[in-house]
């Protein structure tokens, strides 16, 4: 089946560097695309999210890259904070597909070394 | 900061105990959802409802069952637990025509 991963389970970064967090998604008719942030104890947090028809869009200190033609997404953070630790987890869907689309990847956790 | 709430935040019951997750959302969303979701792990659904009367199943095949009978209310019920069901379980909810979701902080249930 089709279905959305992130390459890495865990991902450790120094505080203050910048922080990649990649994910890879197999399903070609999904147009829409969200970054969510689960720290220990709470439920996902949205972040951001980019729709097929653009190839960057940024936050604060946040920013998502989407490459349609490797299906590929990235979430970087600038100048990682400790309260930047958490889970990250791509979602894919479908505009106007409404969130019971979304489909979920593993996640990937980041660590911030003092 | 979504305002959906869950209780309760931890549960520890025994096998074959009845239960209900509780979930409430102020916003006025008609769309609700219930996750499962191991620790670390992607989430699965496994109910949603579209509004008021309206329950379907998610992806992943539960024992559990859902009720909508108020729009700011989901609570999801096992019947009779097992250790298998032991897991964390999040509500959420989104608007009409939002792709995203906003969720609750979970309940962590544990059967033994």
């Amino acid at each position: 089946g089709e279905s959305v991963g992130l390459h890495l389970p865990t991902l450790s970064v120094q505080e203050g560097d910048n922080s990649i967090i990649n994910c890879a998604y197999s399903n070609s008719a999904s147009d829409y695309f969200i970054w969510y942030k689960q720290e220990s104890g709470k439920g996902p947090q949205f972040i951001i999210d980019i729709r097929s028809n653009m190839d960057k869009r940024q936050g604060q200190r946040v920013t998502v890259l989407l490459n349609k033609t490797v299906k590929h997404l990235s979430l970087q953070i600038a100048a990682t904070q400790p309260g930047d630790s958490a889970v990250y987890f791509c979602a894919e869907n479908m505009i106007g597909g409404g969130a019971d689309g979304l489909t979920f990847g593993k996640g990937t956790h980041l660590i911030i070394q003092p | 900061e979504a305002d959906i709430y869950q209780t309760p935040r931890y549960l520890v019951i025994g096998t074959g105990k009845k239960i209900t997750l509780e979930c409430s959302q102020t916003m006025g969303h008609d769309k609700m959802y219930w996750y499962q979701q191991d620790p670390g792990m992607e989430l699965h659904l496994i109910h949603y409802s579209y509004g008021v009367n309206s329950t379907e199943k998610g992806d992943l095949s539960s024992e559990s069952t859902v009720s909508r009978i108020r729009t700011e209310h989901f609570p999801l019920t096992l019947e009779s637990a097992r250790p298998s069901h032991t897991s964390q379980y999040l509500c959420a909810s989104s608007e009409y025509g939002q792709g995203h979701l906003h969720f609750g902080n979970g309940t962590r249930l544990t059967v033994t």
